[in-house]
């Protein structure tokens, strides 16, 4: 069965670090992007980025780059989301998806609330 | 960045009405979108992929169309369990964007 799994929620305060992750697993890793949503209280989905495992590779919307790090480690079937310096406006559900548009291929996390407030 | 624009922004229907969802795309997409359903506090459940492929597992009631830059979501015989937000994401170029949500609430 494939599953998404990701860490548990965290309080934070404004200018704290924190990295979540997802971690994959019923399937090969690398073989699959997988992206993080944001969703911030009674709004919508916002699309964050994207990574592939295999190799690294990364994209991001602009609206997150320079303000979140996505990245993978293989030899643990683990992406995470990073952010060095968290702001209240970064709270919010955020969830992994692995999902393809030609094909039956869509797996979500749980999804992990982040809360920074001070 | 492809915008697509989501309407109507909210929906009130009864129990066996026919409900569509539209979302149209800032440039051509192909037909690389897809519709999601979400519940509160519940991760996105796709419904839709490739514009009107039925995701397994979904009743057909559910049902995509549409390709280039018009796209509809039709749900036939609206059902109790159905009322939840609909968004639709277009995976054609990156970055992926999705739709502003649709809420279908009980009339």
């Amino acid at each position: 069965e494939v599953q998404l799994v990701q860490s548990g929620a965290e309080v934070k305060k404004p200018g704290d670090s924190l990295k979540i992750s997802c971690k994959g697993s019923g399937y090969t890793f690398t073989s699959y992007w997988i992206g993080w949503v944001r969703q911030m209280p009674g709004k919508g989905l916002e699309w964050m980025g994207i990574i592939y495992p295999g190799d690294s590779n990364t994209r991001y919307s602009p609206s997150f780059q320079g303000q979140v790090v996505i990245s993978a480690d293989k030899s643990i079937g683990t992406t995470y989301l990073q952010w060095s310096s968290l702001k209240a406006s970064d709270s919010a559900m955020y969830y992994c998806a692995s999902t393809y548009s030609s094909s039956g291929w869509d797996y979500w996390g749980q999804g992990t609330v982040v809360t920074v407030s001070s | 960045d492809i915008q697509m624009t989501q309407s109507p922004s909210s929906l009130s229907a009864s129990v066996g009405d026919r409900v569509t969802i539209t979302c149209r795309a800032s440039q051509v997409i192909g037909n690389d979108l897809g519709w999601y359903q979400q519940k509160p506090g519940k991760a996105p459940k796709r419904l839709i992929y490739a514009a009107s492929s039925l995701q397994s597992g979904v009743p057909s009631r559910f049902s995509g169309s549409g390709s280039g830059t018009e796209f509809t979501l039709t749900i036939s015989s609206l059902q109790p369990e159905d009322f939840a937000t609909y968004y639709c994401l277009q995976h054609n170029s990156y970055p992926w964007t999705f739709g502003q949500g649709t809420k279908v609430e009980i009339k």
